[in-house]
């Protein structure tokens, strides 16, 4: 009974690099989403997908883009990091409206 | 979009009660509480439908006001177990669930 799972749970970045955080859900959930906490800020939605097949922007989607690569999984891309993207991102699903998210254990990324 | 929560932070002594406020700017369709514990991620409490509808936990409970586009939720008796930070999660439609700033609460002996 998995959950969602995110990878990985730590990197280390430098500027200019690109990589791909993985969110995945077992839950069969349509609803995905992704966030960044900072200290302060409570948790800032990214980017979210309503249901396979839909991505839209959130509050802070500058610097980064998402893949629902199908139903269970959807991935945040930071095509080139900036030390501003340092940050604690968290995955998120729930199957509607109604309904409880769960979260994934989360990725802690620096930028340097 | 984000909703704003009050007080940032707040200190309790076992037994003592406590009410944490979320209010935002956009009519709301249904309100979420969570409590995350430092470096874990956030659990689901309770959530508000419009209409009135509450789902979730025994001990701590809550109001939203649709009209005023504001929630509440109030813990009573503290124990050592609520201290973490509570989000106030908010849904304006069309999926967009977006967390407030959260307020830390700290429950000491």
């Amino acid at each position: 009974n998995a959950g969602v799972t995110q990878t990985p749970k730590f990197q280390v970045l430098k500027t200019g690099q690109s990589m791909t955080l993985q969110c995945a859900q077992d839950m069969n959930h349509n609803s995905m989403y992704w966030y960044r906490q900072d200290p302060g800020m409570g948790l800032r939605l990214i980017y979210y997908s309503a249901s396979e097949g839909t991505t839209d922007k959130g509050e802070v989607p500058n610097g980064y883009n998402v893949s629902r690569l199908n139903k269970r999984e959807f991935s945040l891309r930071l095509e080139s990091a900036a030390p501003s993207q340092t940050s604690v991102y968290f995955c998120a699903s729930r199957w509607d409206r109604n309904t409880e998210a769960f979260f994934g254990q989360g990725t802690r990324l620096t930028v340097v | 979009q984000q909703p704003v929560q009050s007080p940032q932070a707040v200190i309790l002594r076992e037994g003592e009660d406590a009410v944490i406020n979320c209010s935002s700017s956009k009519a709301l369709y249904s309100v979420h509480w969570y409590r995350q514990k430092h470096g874990e991620a956030p659990v689901f409490l309770m959530i508000l439908l419009k209409g009135g509808e509450q789902k979730g936990h025994e001990k701590i409970s809550a109001s939203f006001n649709e009209k005023k586009q504001q929630s509440s939720l109030y813990l009573t008796a503290s124990q050592l177990s609520y201290s973490g930070t509570y989000f106030c999660g908010t849904e304006i439609g069309g999926n967009q669930f977006y967390f407030g700033t959260g307020t830390s609460l700290t429950v000491i002996p």
